[in-house]
């Protein structure tokens, strides 16, 4: 079946516009997670979502950060007034209940400018 | 708190040479670890996994054994091809329930013919 599918692939704003990422998880995984790439440096948690449980939204860097999940479909990753800090590869994975094992999309690379 | 440390890149081998590529590892508990892979142009793939120690995970020709003692899930490789040209994302889930990843840094294999 399909994969995830993240959209855009690429994004460039200017600094202290707001952007918004799309991640379409794997059709029947409650689970979802973003994460984020900077240049050079592994993969840093941002947000979990599982079914209709609160999100886990221990690993958002600032209040800037937001994201949303309806149900156990798209998710949207929302950056605030963006500093060129945000500046990232921000990847969207998803995985049934109970699996360790995490599907990825491709990753949307956002340059802000 | 979780983290893992990774051997840092980037790693240049001859076809058929032998790969180690070093990971160990800190968690509280008894976390499960994964060898993730990123072919160039391509998203995260899951590689290999091992949940408890002594496991060995294995696949397309890699291994790694969760060696408690050590704290350690070195990647290794027999006989490397060009097509193993990729970068290798050593992670761990902190098996809270919510299963977040904790990623290594990567390590970038370049293997040249």
């Amino acid at each position: 079946g399909a994969g995830v599918s993240q959209s855009p692939s690429n994004k460039v704003t200017e600094k202290g516009k707001d952007v918004e990422l799309r991640c379409d998880p794997i059709s029947g995984h409650t689970a979802l997670y973003w994460y984020r790439q900077r240049l050079g440096q592994g993969l840093e948690f941002l947000i979990y979502f599982q079914g209709n449980s609160a999100p886990d939204k221990s690993g958002l860097p600032s209040d800037r950060f937001s994201a949303e999940r309806t149900g156990e479909s798209v998710s949207t990753l929302t950056i605030q007034r963006t500093q060129q800090e945000d500046s990232a590869v921000y990847l969207c994975a998803s995985s049934r209940v109970g699996s360790y094992e995490q599907y990825f999309g491709p990753g949307t690379r956002l340059t802000v400018t | 708190g979780d983290s893992v440390t990774q051997m840092e890149g980037p790693v240049t081998l001859s076809e058929e040479a032998f790969l180690t590529i070093n990971c160990t590892y800190t968690a509280t508990g008894y976390p499960s670890l994964f060898w993730y892979v990123q072919y160039p142009g391509e998203g995260l793939q899951l590689l290999l996994k091992a949940t408890k120690a002594d496991d060995k995970g294995s696949n397309k020709g890699f291994e790694a054994t969760y060696r408690k003692e050590t704290t350690s899930f070195h990647l290794e490789k027999g006989s490397v091809q060009v097509s193993d040209s990729a970068v290798y994302f050593c992670a761990l889930s902190d098996q809270t329930g919510a299963n977040n990843l904790f990623f290594g840094t990567g390590t970038r294999l370049t293997v040249i013919p």
